[in-house]
């Protein structure tokens, strides 16, 4: 069965603090992504990686940043968490012209 | 530029009626279509997928949906909805590139 674990499925952390959100795939995907998720606005690309080291700006990826060091593993970083980006954050990985697998998602609240 | 669009935000629908959720995109070839379901607190599952061919695709969970070119549409059909299918929906394109856009969402709620 293939897998994308999100390491927390709830984190709370406080404005100003860097915040870590990993995310590991088991299916030896080489791409993978993350995203955030917001009532009323769908799912935004916030980071895509096409392999190892190489990273992709999305959409909305001001605030963010993130880290490839193996293929199997995508890092997103909030390097110093605002209230405004307390939200869902979904990780996902895909193999080149198929879909995408989800992980369980990771909700941020910023206080 | 590429978009999704999913009209109706909630739907709401009696167990054992029909049910059709619509998708609509702007992209300027044929594209990937994806439909996923979100159920509450978890990641999305792919419900079916288009890439070529036959217009008409089955999917997961007795899930069709039908690839519209003239109608620049990928409408999400279920003959019969059970109590279970009472979720969230999301229509997605994607490029050459294997980017992906989702449109909204459509939450759809099930009466007894």
């Amino acid at each position: 069965d293939v897998k994308v674990t999100q390491s927390s499925r709830y984190l709370v952390k406080r404005t100003g603090e860097k915040v870590f959100l990993e995310c590991v795939q088991d299916m030896d995907h080489e791409n993978m992504f993350w995203y955030r998720q917001d009532p009323g606005l769908g799912l935004r690309l916030i980071y895509f990686s096409y392999d190892v080291k190489m990273k992709e700006k999305g959409d909305i990826p001001e605030g963010y940043s993130v880290s490839r060091e193996k293929k199997e593993r995508f890092s997103l970083i909030l390097e110093s968490a605002s209230t405004n980006q307390t939200s869902m954050y979904l990780c996902a990985s895909s193999s080149r012209g198929m879909e995408l697998f989800f992980g369980e998602g990771s909700r941020l609240t910023v206080l | 530029a590429q978009s999704v669009t999913q009209p109706d935000i909630h739907i709401t629908v009696s167990e054992g009626a029909s049910l059709e959720l619509r998708c609509n995109y702007s992209y300027g070839a044929t594209p990937y279509l994806f439909w996923y379901v979100q159920s509450p607190g978890q990641g999305l599952q792919l419900l079916l997928k288009y890439f070529s061919g036959d217009t008409l695709v089955q999917g997961i969970k007795g899930f069709e949906a039908e690839f519209k070119r003239s109608q620049s549409s990928f409408n999400l059909r279920k003959p019969s909805v059970h109590w279970s299918d009472a979720a969230e929906y999301f229509c997605a394109v994607a490029d050459r590139t294997y980017k992906y856009i989702f449109g909204t969402g459509t939450r759809l709620k099930v009466l007894a």
